[in-house]
Parts: C-alpha cells; sequence; structure tokens
C-alpha cells in the first residue's frame, strides 16, 4: 500500500498562496494522486487528481515532479473560508483488490 | 440532487447490540466504500466494493461486515459493537470499471456512532 506523510497543521494569511505537500515514496505505477478537502461535520470533497507533472483546475494545482515520490497541492490566495482539512489519496480504482490509503491530512488555518 | 446519503447520522448505543448503518447513492456509481475517521489517524477505510456481490477488505476490517446486494446500497454492520468502534463513519461512492479508473469518490455526510 502506498503510504502517505502530510504536515499535520498550516497556517495562513488572507490572499497567500498555500501550498501543502505529501509524500508517498512508495507509489506504484497505477496509482493516481488525489486530494480532497473537509469541513467540519461534512464528508470529504475531491478538489484535484493528478498522475504526473501539473494540473490546474479552477479552484487549485497540483504538482507532481519526475519521481513521482511527492505531491504539492497549491491553493492561489487563499481566503477564511478555505479553513479545513485538506487529504492526499494514493490509489487506483482499477488495480483491483487494493485498498485506498489516505494520508491523516493536513489542517489548515486561514487567518485575516 | 446526486448524493450519498447515510443513515442514521448519529446513534448511540451499547456494547454488542447489533447495528447497521445504511449507505445510498442515487448516481449508479459501481464502487462503493466505508471509512472510520478518528482523530489523529485520518480516514481509514473499512471495506469497499466494486460492484454488486463483489467486497473486499480494506485497512481496518476487524469487527464489520458490508453486503452489496444492489448497486446502489452498500450497508454496513456492526453484529457485536465493542466502544473501540465509536468513530465518525462515511460511506462513498464513484464510478469504476474499465474507462472510468479514478474517478473521485463522493462521500456523504457522516455517521457518528457511539458504543457505550
Amino acid at each position: 500500500l502506498a503510504k502517505t506523510t502530510q504536515p499535520i497543521s498550516m497556517d495562513s494569511y488572507e490572499g497567500q498562496e498555500v501550498n501543502i505537500t505529501c509524500s508517498h515514496n512508495n507509489i506504484a505505477t497505477n496509482d493516481y494522486i488525489t486530494w480532497y478537502q473537509q469541513f467540519p461535520s461534512q464528508g470529504p470533497r475531491f478538489i484535484i487528481q493528478g498522475y504526473k507533472t501539473k494540473v490546474t483546475n479552477e479552484v487549485a494545482s497540483l504538482f507532481i515532479p519526475a519521481d513521482r515520490k511527492s505531491s504539492t497541492l497549491s491553493l492561489p490566495r487563499v481566503s477564511l473560508s478555505d479553513t479545513a482539512v485538506y487529504y492526499c489519496l494514493v490509489g487506483a480504482y482499477n488495480s483491483g483488490n487494493t485498498p485506498l490509503v489516505f494520508g491523516k491530512g493536513t489542517r489548515l488555518s486561514v487567518i485575516a | 440532487e446526486a448524493q450519498v446519503t447515510q443513515n442514521p447520522r448519529y446513534l448511540i448505543t451499547v456494547t454488542g447490540k447489533k447495528l447497521t448503518v445504511t449507505c445510498s447513492q442515487n448516481m449508479n456509481h459501481e464502487y462503493m466504500s466505508w471509512y472510520r475517521q478518528d482523530p489523529g489517524l485520518g480516514l481509514r477505510q473499512i471495506y469497499y466494493s466494486m460492484n454488486v456481490e463483489v467486497t473486499d477488505k480494506g485497512d481496518v476490517p476487524e469487527g464489520y461486515k458490508v453486503s452489496r446486494k444492489e448497486k446502489r446500497n452498500f450497508p454496513l454492520i456492526l453484529e457485536s459493537p465493542s466502544p473501540n468502534q465509536t468513530s465518525l463513519y462515511f460511506c462513498a461512492s464513484s464510478l469504476w470499471g474499465r474507462g472510468n479508473s479514478n474517478q473521485p469518490q463522493h462521500f456523504g455526510d457522516g455517521t457518528r456512532l457511539s458504543i457505550l
């Protein structure tokens, strides 16, 4: 199983760019990297997913180096509403009988 | 509205009393999964199912059972609950299969179980 490691917490001021890195040293060839956001009393919500290089959508960017042993979620110009826990997930849904392993999450606190 | 629905949202019960947490999705997803979330441990997968009548153990399956008799439903069964199963539980679903690999999971809003 691809184990992931993330920082436990991060603080940021509003308007700053936030980068959260996830380490996944034993990522498998078929594994994708997916990030989720979770607010209190809610289920996690999909943010972004990638396999290699860079992926960008309307809310975030995901940077994945060539060796794929880590990934960085980048949130541009955070606001107070971005305060949440962010989870990195590494796995491949089509790899058969393989459980999916979430990291322990990074608690991001955005300060005014 | 596309959603994953869990019931109940909250439950307090006693050790040994069998309970079932239901999960239903209306998106015709093949893949369904149960997670538990505990402070400092993040989300851990309990069981998952890639389609009807196909279930597999996740990271922490001990003490739990699941069934997948219909595509939309994936109940979690605690035959003899114990206090160490007190936790926040999430059900999730996604598309899976040829051409749909690695679709994002849609999560329910969670079920908070307290086993006394």
